[in-house]
């Protein structure tokens, strides 16, 4: 299975400002997905990052809003930019293990985000 | 629209009890259905996964039952514990196609 740091665990952010968030996983792997759990809810898919190639957007989710670079196979980012309140979430890096016997998502611990 | 419907929200459930979370999809072409599992600070876990050829599947005590022509799979867990309470999610996919979809999730309590 594959092992998901993430950074920062949780942070406290201004109005305004941008958080990077990274995402390093131990094996090398075509799909990782950005999911944002806010407090209590669901996850919702935010984009799918391949490498190599623009992540693709779901529904209510833009570019400009979250980035996401994905350098290599192990590893990418996502920025929130000009944070509001309503960004406080829990942010989760996930891959698709497709050498599983199910291609198998597999979630990091997720990155807390407070927007003052 | 909602793919996954999760029910119920919450449930309480005494120590040695049966657990069942349910949850309907609405896209016929879904062929793949896990449940995650969830803990307070954590990222969700997988628990089980079933894929629409079989009607059951069990791994200890957690077993998903799949109803095809429903459109429904259920996850059942035996002898409940209290190590049993998280959070769990069912969710569907189309395999090499889709991500994940996630119903809204059931806070489990198993109570001594």
């Amino acid at each position: 299975s594959a092992v998901i740091s993430q950074k920062p665990s949780r942070d406290i952010c201004q109005r305004g400002t941008s958080l990077t968030i990274q995402c390093q996983v131990d094996s090398q792997v075509t799909m990782m997905f950005w999911y944002r759990q806010q407090p209590g809810q669901s996850l919702t898919l935010i984009a799918t990052a391949n490498q190599g190639s623009e992540a693709t957007y779901e529904s209510g989710f833009v570019i400009d809003k979250f980035p996401i670079s994905r350098p290599n196979l192990t590893f990418s980012t996502l920025t929130v930019s000009n944070m509001s309140p309503e960004d406080s979430s829990i942010y989760l890096c996930s891959v698709e293990d497709r050498g599983g016997t199910a291609g198998e998502l597999f979630f990091g611990e997720g990155s807390r985000l407070t927007v003052l | 629209q909602q793919q996954v419907k999760q029910s119920p929200q919450s449930l309480i459930v005494q120590k040695g009890g049966i657990s069942i979370i349910n949850c309907a999809y609405e896209n016929t072409a879904f062929d793949y259905f896990p449940w995650y599992q969830q803990f307070p600070g954590k990222g969700p876990a997988l628990l089980i996964a079933i894929r629409p050829d079989v009607s059951e599947k069990k791994e200890g005590r957690f077993t998903i039952s799949f109803n095809k022509s429903a459109k429904q799979f259920s996850l059942h867990i035996m002898d409940s514990q209290p190590g049993d309470s998280a959070t769990y999610f069912c969710a569907a996919s189309i395999r090499g196609n889709t991500p994940l979809v996630f119903g809204k999730g059931t806070r489990l309590s198993v109570i001594a």
